[in-house]
């Protein structure tokens, strides 16, 4: 079974402090994404990569980068976090194409 | 860019009844999917499907690519089936089919 691993569920940081969201996942996939999930807005594409150190900007990608040095690892970067940014964070993996997608079990960011 | 509405927002069930959630969507598509996301838990995806009918055990997905529009099915439904289903399909028509547009979500909740 594909699994994808993110660094923490839950999370509390402080306003203007540097965040990093980790994301492996162990099935060699091409692509990565990091989304984002609000009440009522659903699932909203932050930045996605589809091979190591190439990335794309997706819907919502202000105040946020990601880097991917390595296959397996995406990992989203908050410059400087605000309370706007409290939300849940869900990274996903799939194989090129229109595939299936694997998602983590999510990291609830708190922002204070 | 693909516009997804699902219907209804919200489902009350008893035990054992029929479920149907819908989906329409404003763009052609090569396949869509759906996903099932439990109380504080992770997303699965259930299924993708690209033409008419996909069974898993006692759900169902139906797909009319002419029309735009697809259902999920739970038959004989349980306290377990409670969780929100989302629905999925490529943001654009042709190019890369990796990135997603997705529902806002039904919330299904079962009752014993």
């Amino acid at each position: 079974d594909v699994k994808v691993t993110q660094s923490s569920r839950y999370l509390v940081k402080r306003t203007g402090e540097k965040v990093f969201l980790e994301c492996v996942q162990d099935m060699d996939h091409e692509n990565m994404f990091w989304y984002r999930q609000d009440p009522g807005l659903g699932l909203r594409l932050i930045y996605f990569s589809y091979d190591v150190k190439m990335k794309e900007k997706g819907d919502i990608p202000e105040g946020y980068s990601v880097s991917r040095e390595k296959k397996e690892r995406f990992s989203l970067i908050l410059e400087s976090a605000s309370t706007n940014q409290t939300s849940m964070y869900l990274c996903a993996s799939s194989w090129l194409g229109n595939q299936p997608q694997h998602f983590g079990d999510g990291t609830r960011l708190s922002i204070l | 860019k693909n516009e997804v509405e699902q219907s209804p927002q919200n489902l009350t069930a008893q035990e054992g009844e029929f479920i149907t959630i819908n989906c329409s969507y404003s763009v052609g598509i090569s396949a869509l999917h759906w996903l099932q996301q439990h109380p504080g838990g992770g997303i699965v995806s259930l299924f993708m499907l690209s033409s008419g009918k996909k069974k898993h055990g006692r759900l169902i997905a139906t797909i009319n690519i002419q029309e735009k529009h697809s259902s999920l099915h739970i038959t004989a439904s349980h306290p377990r089936d409670s969780a929100v289903y989302i629905c999925a399909v490529p943001a654009n028509s042709g190019g890369s089919n990796y990135k997603l547009t997705f529902g806002k979500g039904t919330l299904l909740t079962v009752n014993p």
